[in-house]
């Protein structure tokens, strides 16, 4: 199974603040990542797929990069809205998810 | 649009089992994958297994090996999840979700399954 490190597990932010998170695969997962914002009571929704590629609809403060074992979800000027769960996922052998960054305001 | 609805909360006893539905509109349904992911109270996003409707051949996590069983209706474009043997652990938010060549796309609404005596 591929395990996958995603820290940090939580951080403060304030609005307009640049935050970083990052996913480490157990082994070589080439770009096959996703990056999802889970609120409370929802459903994750998708913001980066591919491990680069900026899904429809979703803010340009949002990208990603990285690829084989080391992933980044950068997110730039902080935004009220931001403040959520963020979680990677592998789909390259069946799916495995990252613990999760809860975003919390400073 | 493509649209995953799920079908609503479950109450169950402990040693009992659930079923959960999943029907999808708006896209080909035999050609993606449909997974299943759960959510306990307060925790993170589990994988529990997947099912490939064109072939119909699930794929489960180990942990949940023997208790799961994930099927898919073609006819009605619908996939199930089961869970035997329930016990409390299994308390959570049961989501589907399509997976296609760029990875877990749609997601359903959640269904949340409550497991107590």
């Amino acid at each position: 199974d591929i395990q996958m490190t995603q820290s940090p597990s939580s951080l403060s932010a304030s609005v307009g603040d640049r935050v970083t998170i990052t996913c480490r695969a157990s082994q070589g997962i080439r770009n096959d990542l996703g990056w999802y914002q889970q609120k409370p009571g929802k459903a994750p929704k998708r913001l980066i797929y591919a491990a680069s590629s900026l899904q429809s609809g979703v803010p340009s403060r949002f990208s990603g990069s990285g690829s084989g074992t080391e992933f980044t979800l950068t997110i730039s000027n902080l935004q009220p809205e931001d403040f959520a769960t963020y979680y990677c996922l592998q789909h390259n052998t069946y799916l495995s998810f990252g613990q999760g960054t809860k975003v919390e305001i400073k | 649009q493509v649209q995953l609805v799920q079908s609503g909360a479950e109450m169950k006893k402990p040693g009992s089992s659930v079923k959960v539905s999943c029907k999808t509109s708006g896209g080909t349904f035999s050609s993606y994958t449909i997974s299943w992911v759960r959510q306990a109270p307060g925790q993170g996003l589990e994988w529990m297994g997947r099912i490939i409707p064109i072939f119909g051949i699930p794929n489960y996590a180990q942990k949940f090996q023997g208790r799961l069983t994930i099927t898919a209706d073609k006819s009605t474009d619908t996939a199930y999840m089961e869970l035997s043997s329930l016990r409390s652990e299994d308390t959570a938010v049961y989501y589907c979700a399509r997976g296609g060549p760029t990875g877990t796309d749609f997601w359903g609404q959640g269904t949340l399954v409550t497991v107590s005596s």
